[in-house]
């Protein structure tokens, strides 16, 4: 199975703030990489898909980045509606993996 | 609107079984993958199955498979996971999720989830 690792664990930023989340796999997934964005009491959504490619109605400050095996999400100027749990998920084969979240906090 | 409802959810003891439903509307169910993923509250986020668009293809995770069975009814819009010899860590919010018509299988739509509690 191929492990999803993501850094950090959690962070604390303010509002304007530029926020960087890495997710790492365990073997090569070329560019099957998606990222997600969930608030509490509610379903995932899906901002990013194929490491780079932004999900219909999803702001521009979200973007992706990476290939193979290191990705990265960035939020570039974080509004007060971004706080949440943010998962990676590769897609390159099954089982499909998750990484474990990244939570960001108001600092 | 394009929606996903979970139904079947429910306290079920240990080794009995719980079949979910989940009912799709505002897209054209026949032609998307669909799969199952579940999350512990207060934790991660877990893949459990998949089947594709013709019910050809199924796949599951190692933790349920040969318990849990993947299905879908393209007539009536329906996807479902059939759960035997339920674990207490069984235990979970489960979503039904349907996939991105791109080759990249990003889950594009969830479901609100249905709770499953596995206890006696």
């Amino acid at each position: 199975d191929i492990q999803m690792t993501q850094s950090p664990s959690s962070l604390s930023a303010s509002v304007g703030d530029r926020v960087t989340i890495t997710c790492r796999a365990s073997q090569s997934i070329t560019s099957y990489l998606n990222w997600y964005q969930q608030k509490p009491g509610k379903a995932p959504n899906l901002l990013i898909y194929a490491a780079s490619s932004l999900h219909a109605g999803v702001p521009s400050r979200f973007s992706g980045s990476g290939s193979g095996t290191d990705f990265t999400l960035t939020i570039t100027s974080l509004r007060p509606e971004d706080f949440a749990t943010y998962y990676c998920q590769q897609s390159y084969n099954t089982p499909r993996t998750f990484g474990q979240g990244t939570r960001v906090e108001s600092k | 609107d394009v929606q996903l409802v979970e139904s079947g959810g429910g306290l079920v003891q240990p080794g009995r079984s719980l079949r979910l439903s989940c009912a799709a509307s505002g897209f054209s169910f026949e032609y998307y993958a669909m799969h199952w993923v579940r999350q512990v509250p207060g934790k991660g986020l877990e893949w459990v199955a998949g089947i594709n668009w013709n019910s050809d293809k199924t796949d599951y995770a190692d933790s349920v498979k040969g318990r849990f069975t993947i299905s879908r009814d393209n007539a009536k819009n329906s996807l479902y996971v059939q759960m035997n010899s339920l674990r207490p860590e069984d235990t979970a919010l489960y979503y039904c999720t349907k996939v991105t018509l791109s080759s990249y299988d990003a889950f594009d739509v969830w479901g609100r989830g249905t709770m499953v509690t596995v206890s006696s």
